[in-house]
Order: structure tokens, then sequence, then C-alpha cells
């Protein structure tokens, strides 16, 4: 338990629904990193926080994707009207600062059907 | 970030040390090295990270050329515990974006 949490673990969802993902970091942590994960491959980068400013978004993250860390702590990441392709494992990591050691949660595993 | 290279597949003989390579030919001055693991299922597990000398801690060492352009990840005795897939990360310690680029890694087999 690295002390990073994610709820839920599972979702089911049909197509075209609205899911929410939280993610609590470890306390103290200003930096907050969303990643994607498919079947066979390794984790992608989605976006980052420092405390509550979203500082960087990739070219994965489409506009059905939004992600908040309002007090800058917990984040949500929300996907509008899921699509079959948004099946994956999100992860959720934190660490202290820019350069420092990123620490994973378990993940939420998305199943859009 | 520089990209690494690592081996599709190990296998390694439960109680042997797993030596596990990376080859990083292209990083930066201010990159450390990282290894992650990844048991099935689970989310990534921060192993080890160093710079430029050799590192040791309850988990493996790394060890680093002396030109940085390849790395090995050693577990000194292999348990089955430890079947999962290994990424070498290069990441630099400035205070930017450092996003990890994990590539697809080595699946280690730990055999009885």
């Amino acid at each position: 338990d690295t002390g990073v949490s994610q709820d839920p673990r599972h979702k089911i969802t049909k197509r075209g629904q609205n899911v929410t993902f939280r993610c609590d970091p470890i306390s103290e942590h200003n930096r907050l990193y969303w990643y994607r994960q498919t079947l066979g491959q390794g984790p992608e980068f989605l976006t980052y926080f420092q405390n509550e400013a979203q500082l960087e978004k990739s070219r994965l993250l489409s506009d059905r994707f939004s992600a908040e860390r309002p007090k800058g702590s917990f984040s949500t990441l929300e996907i509008q009207r899921t699509e079959q392709g948004d099946s994956a494992m999100y992860l959720c990591a934190s660490s202290r600062g820019g350069g420092e050691t990123q620490y994973f949660g378990p993940g939420t595993r998305l199943l859009v059907l | 970030d520089a990209k690494t290279t690592q081996p599709t597949s190990m296998d390694c003989a439960e109680g042997r040390a797993a030596n596990l390579p990376c080859n990083h030919s292209t990083i930066s001055g201010n990159e450390y090295v990282y290894w992650y693991r990844q048991i099935h299922s689970q989310g990534p597990q921060y192993i080890i990270h160093g710079l430029k000398n050799n590192e040791t801690n309850e988990m493996a060492s790394l060890i680093i050329t002396e030109d940085r352009k390849s790395s090995t990840l050693i577990l000194p005795h292999a348990t089955l515990r430890d079947t999962a897939v290994y990424y070498c990360i290069v990441s630099s310690y400035e205070t930017g974006a450092n996003n990890l680029f994990f590539g697809t890694g080595t699946r280690l087999t730990v055999i009885p």
C-alpha cells in the first residue's frame, strides 16, 4: 500500500454514460498525475496537477475527459459519453514535487459495454 | 525524456538472481533512471532509482554504467512473487512535468 487510494476499483458502464473516478494522493504531496493503461501496454500519461492547478494535458485527453483537483488534495477524473475505447485501467500517482518519485495507486478498471 | 529499450521477456529460477537490463543511450545529464514493476492487475510499484552511482535498497540493486547509457536491475534472490512486468524509465529531476514514459517493459517470470 503506497498511500495513494483510488475509488472505485472497478466500474462497468454502458456506452454513452458518464463516469467519475476519485484519487486521494499521499498526504502533503503537491503533484498528482493521471495515467491510462490499456491491455498489454504500459501506462500512458494523461494529465497532472501542481496543487490545484492543472499544468499539462496529454493529447490522449479528449474533450470528453475532464479532471479537477479543487482544493489541492483529492482529484476526480470524469469521462463523459463513454465509448468502448475508453475501457482501460486509470491510474493515479502522486509525488512531493516536480522531479520527485511518483507513487501509484491501485487503479480503477473501467469496462464500457 | 529519453526513451529506453528492454527485452520483452525473461525467465529466472526461484532463488537465483534476476538481472534485468535496460538501454538508455540518449539519457540526458539531468535524468534519473527509475525502475517500477507491475504485478498483474495492480498499480505500478516503485522499486529504485539512481543518477550515476549504483544504488541498493531492500528490494533491489541498480547498477548504472559509467557512461550512463545502460543499467541493470538486480533482484538478488528472486521469488515467485517477483513475477511481474518491470519498467525502466528515465525522468528528469528538474521541476518540469516529469510524466513517466513507461514503454512495454520486461515481463519477468520466476520459475519454481
